[in-house]
Parts: C-alpha cells; sequence; structure tokens
C-alpha cells in the first residue's frame, strides 16, 4: 500500500522550455503533496506544500512563478518548471500524505531533469 | 536552521557490524519520527517510525531507540548486509504533516 507514482522518470530538454513533472497516489487520497529539491549527496529542500484544491504553499526563495504546483484532486499533483535553465537541472521528488494524525509521507521515484 | 541534526554524514561498516545513525531535535512539538531509507536514483522510502511515548521500536533488523528527555533518536541496523548501503535520512514531524528531515547519512556495508 501507499504507492506514490511519479513521472516521468528522467527528462532532458533545451534551456527556455516548460517541464511538466506528474505525482499520484496510487492507492491513497492524499490530501496533502509535497515536492523537493535534491542535490547530489545532500538531503532533501522543501520547495512548496501544497493541499487538494488550494494554492500551494512555497518555502522561502523558492519562485512560485517559476515553480508552478497544481493539486486538483486527491491524486494527482503537478510542478512544471517553467522557462527551464540549466541550473533549474536537479532531482525532483514529490511525496504524499494522508493527512491523518501520525501519517507519514510516501516518497515518488523522483524526476531527474537535465536542462541543456 | 537545521531543526533536526544527523550524524554521522558518512558510515562504513563490515557485513554483520551494527551501523547507528543518531538524530537530535529541539523542538518538543515533533510528535513522529520516521527513518528512510534512499537509494540512488530513487525516492526515499518509509523504514520505521516511532511515536514519543515509546522508548524503542523494532522491525526486522531495523531498531529505533528514543530518548525523549535528550531529545535524541537513533537507527540501529542489526547483522548489516551490503544490501543495506543506501543513504538513511531521519526526520520529525508535528501532527498535522510539517516535516522536517535531517542532512542525511551516507552507509557503506563492506562485504
Amino acid at each position: 500500500g501507499a504507492v506514490v507514482s511519479q513521472h516521468p522518470s528522467w527528462v532532458i530538454c533545451k534551456s527556455g522550455t516548460s517541464v511538466k513533472i506528474e505525482c499520484r497516489s496510487l492507492d491513497f487520497q492524499a490530501t496533502t503533496m509535497f515536492w523537493y529539491r535534491q542535490f547530489p549527496k545532500q538531503s532533501l529542500m522543501l520547495m512548496a506544500t501544497s493541499n487538494e484544491g488550494s494554492k500551494a504553499t512555497y518555502e522561502q526563495g523558492v519562485e512560485k512563478d517559476k515553480f508552478l504546483i497544481n493539486h486538483a484532486s486527491l491524486t494527482l499533483s503537478t510542478l512544471t518548471v517553467t522557462s527551464a535553465h540549466p541550473e533549474d537541472s536537479s532531482f525532483y521528488i514529490c511525496s504524499a500524505s494522508p493527512g491523518h494524525y501520525y501519517q507519514p509521507q510516501h516518497f515518488g521515484d523522483g524526476t531527474r531533469l537535465s536542462i541543456l | 536552521q537545521q531543526q533536526v541534526k544527523q550524524s554521522p554524514q558518512s558510515l562504513i561498516v563490515q557485513k554483520g557490524g551494527i551501523p547507528i545513525i543518531n538524530c537530535a531535535y529541539e523542538n518538543t512539538a515533533f510528535d513522529y519520527f520516521p527513518w528512510y531509507q534512499q537509494f540512488p536514483g530513487k525516492g526515499p522510502a518509509l523504514l520505521i517510525a516511532i511515536r514519543p511515548d515509546v522508548s524503542e521500536k523494532k522491525e526486522g533488523r531495523f531498531t529505533i531507540s528514543f530518548n525523549k528527555s535528550a531529545k535524541q533518536f537513533s537507527l540501529h541496523i542489526m547483522d548489516s548486509q551490503p544490501g543495506d548501503s543506501a543513504t538513511y535520512f531521519c526526520a520529525a514531524m508535528y501532527t498535522g504533516n510539517q516535516f522536517y528531515f535531517g542532512t542525511g547519512t551516507s552507509l557503506t556495508v563492506i562485504p
């Protein structure tokens, strides 16, 4: 149980394009979804928290116009990196939580984004 | 400010050894402490978790020890195997999903 699917797992694109990453909770309803960025050999850096049907809450220093988050249903959240540049290249990971007390976050397998 | 401090940064043990990873926190509002295991190129996977009303929890070869007064908790891996080589993250959570991760420990188990 508690499976989170993230797609695509790897994407390479040219600078200036926009990239959409999907995060789906397959066997539970995710009241809350989280988006993280992880640099090599470093911890997870929370970018934003989204609750179904409401606007995402972005962490300090994260550009909300650059990283668009949509959480339109209880099983799907998307992260769109707009006008991507090489410095946006990273490993992006989503997680989902049922939102009940003492429920852990369940992570997707991440998306390796490479901007040329 | 790092809410959860994790050590060591890296750890190398022989097969069969018992690696111990430690985490410390300051905020007494934290009430749930999970550990995650991450392999290269994959997302973190929940390993084991504990609540502060329990001092120890064991699942298979993985044990969490929790010291509420010292605000510390640790992960012990019994009879470690090369397949346990991964990065381990501790985390602390408020009721209501506010999560804070440690900086991670890279574990290598030598055959």
